[in-house]
């Protein structure tokens, strides 16, 4: 069975500090599609990235990076200079090719000023 | 860029009313989703549709939903019967096809009472 955990419930930071949000997943399949999405206070889900298993290549995009290690299942999200407009909850995803989309439990990330 | 749409954005109902969501995927998808996520949850899988058939569903899609795609354009949840615990946020999604990612809708938030 797939399963996404993400550890950290709520995190809260500073303006301008640097947060990095914890992702685990779990699957027997070797092709799959692992996301992360942000949901703020309005409650639509907003696609960040998609990174498919077979590209291992960390990304990066503007203040946002994804670091992706299969070795230990994982893929970190990391928010740089973090600012208030960021707090929302983030969801880390699990897609083995559109067969079976499983979401994380997410995290609750509050910037203060 | 085109964009799954759902309508009505927010819908109040009585227990025991039926309620029917609608989602407008994009035009050339062929692979249609819903999901749930109760206030404060995470996002739940609950059924997804292909060639007019469901392909998939979960251990919540039980006798009192059901999913149709009347005209070629709309991608239909109905909740025949609510009950207090249907109060969530549903979301649509489409994909293209295999191999590709679903896209979600804005969702639609209901409230049974």
């Amino acid at each position: 069975a797939q399963k996404v955990t993400q550890a950290q419930t709520e995190i809260s930071v500073v303006e301008k500090e640097d947060v990095t949000l914890d992702c685990v997943y779990e699957t027997r399949d070797t092709t799959y599609y692992l996301f992360w999405y942000k949901q703020p206070p309005s409650g639509e889900l907003v696609f960040l990235i998609r990174r498919n298993s077979f590209d291992e290549q960390n990304e990066i995009s503007g203040r946002y990076s994804w670091n992706f290690q299969k070795s230990t299942s994982s893929f970190n999200f990391t928010i740089t200079a973090s600012q208030v407009v960021d707090s929302a909850v983030y969801f880390c995803a699990l897609d083995n090719y559109g067969q079976n989309f499983v979401f994380g439990p997410g995290t609750r990330l509050s910037v203060l000023p | 860029e085109p964009e799954v749409t759902q309508t009505p954005s927010h819908q109040v109902t009585q227990m025991g009313q039926e309620v029917i969501l609608r989602c407008v995927p994009i035009s050339n998808h062929l692979y249609f989703y819903w999901y749930r996520q109760i206030l404060g949850q995470k996002v739940e899988f609950l059924v997804s549709f292909y060639n007019n058939e469901i392909s998939e569903k979960s251990e919540i899609f039980d006798d009192q939903f059901s999913v149709e795609r009347p005209d070629g354009s709309n991608f239909t949840l109905k909740i025949r019967s609510t009950k207090l615990e249907d109060s969530a946020m549903y979301f649509c999604a489409s994909m293209m096809r295999t191999l590709e990612t679903q896209y979600f809708g804005p969702g639609t938030r209901l409230l049974v009472l």
